[in-house]
C-alpha cells in the first residue's frame, strides 16, 4: 500500500518568503507528527495531531511557524518569513495511533534551503 | 529534562563481524523504546517496539534487549554485511505528551 507522501521533495526559498509544507499520511492513520533535523543534529519532535487536533504546539520552534490537518488526513507545515535557520530536512511521520506501541511510518521528507 | 544518549556516535565495523551498540535512556515513567534505521537518502525505518523489562526481539541478523530498570538498550547486529550500513535511532516514548525523545543516533559503517 501506499506510505507516507511529502511534498514538495526539495524547496529554495528567499530568506522572509511563506512556505508551505505538505504531508499525506497513511490511509487510515490517525495520528500524524512533524519532525525536523537540522544539519549535524538529530531529530527535533515539532507538533503531533490525533485526527485534526494538536493539543501541544509547544514543540514549534517559533509563532512563525504553524501546523493544520483537515478531514483527518492530509496536514500542512506553514513557517512563515523564512530565516536561514529554518533550512532543514522536514519529516512527517504518521501512526495508526497515540499509544506508546504504535511504530511511526515516516516520509521522505522536505529539504528546505533558506538563502 | 528526559535525555536520550547513543553511544557510539560512529562505529566502523568490518563485513562478517558482529557488533553492539547502546541507547540509554530515562528508567522512571517507562512505557516504550523504538528503534529505527535510517538509511541515506531514504525514510527512518521502524526496526523494534520495546515495551517490557527484559524484553529481546529480532528481526533477521538484528536483535535487541531491553533493561528499563536500569535505563538502557543494546541493538546487536549479527555478521554485518553492507545493506547495514546506516543510522540507528532510539526513541523513549513520553507518556504525558505521546512525544518520542530521539537520541543523536550511531552511525553504522560497514567496510567491505
Amino acid at each position: 500500500g501506499a506510505g507516507v507522501s511529502q511534498s514538495p521533495s526539495n524547496k529554495v526559498t528567499e530568506k522572509g518568503k511563506d512556505v508551505e509544507l505538505r504531508c499525506d499520511p497513511i490511509s487510515g492513520h490517525t495520528a500524524l507528527y512533524w519532525y525536523r533535523q537540522s544539519l549535524g543534529q538529530g531529530l527535533e519532535f515539532l507538533i503531533y495531531f490525533q485526527g485534526n487536533s494538536a493539543p501541544d504546539k509547544s514543540g514549534l520552534p517559533s509563532d512563525r511557524f504553524s501546523a493544520e490537518r483537515t478531514g483527518g488526513s492530509v496536514s500542512t507545515l506553514t513557517i512563515q518569513r523564512t530565516q536561514q535557520e529554518d533550512s532543514a530536512v522536514y519529516l512527517c511521520a504518521s501512526s495508526k495511533g497515540l499509544a506508546f506501541s504504535y511504530e511511526q511510518y515516516f516520509g521522505p521528507g522536505t529539504r528546505l534551503t533558506v538563502t | 529534562i528526559l535525555n536520550v544518549e547513543q553511544s557510539p556516535q560512529s562505529l566502523h565495523v568490518q563485513e562478517g563481524d558482529s557488533t553492539n551498540f547502546t541507547c540509554s535512556f530515562p528508567s522512571s515513567n517507562f512505557y516504550a523504546l523504538h528503534w529505527y534505521r535510517w538509511e541515506t537518502a531514504k525514510s527512518p525505518e521502524a526496526l523494534f517496539v520495546m515495551t517490557l523489562n527484559g524484553d529481546e526481539k529480532k528481526k533477521g541478523r538484528i536483535s535487541a534487549t531491553l533493561n528499563t530498570k536500569e535505563g538502557y538498550s543494546y541493538l546487536y547486529i549479527k555478521g554485518s554485511q553492507p545493506e547495514d550500513s546506516a543510522t540507528y535511532l532510539c526513541a523513549f516514548f513520553v507518556d504525558s505528551n505521546y512525544q518520542l525523545i530521539w537520541g543523536a543516533g550511531t552511525k553504522l559503517i560497514i567496510k567491505p
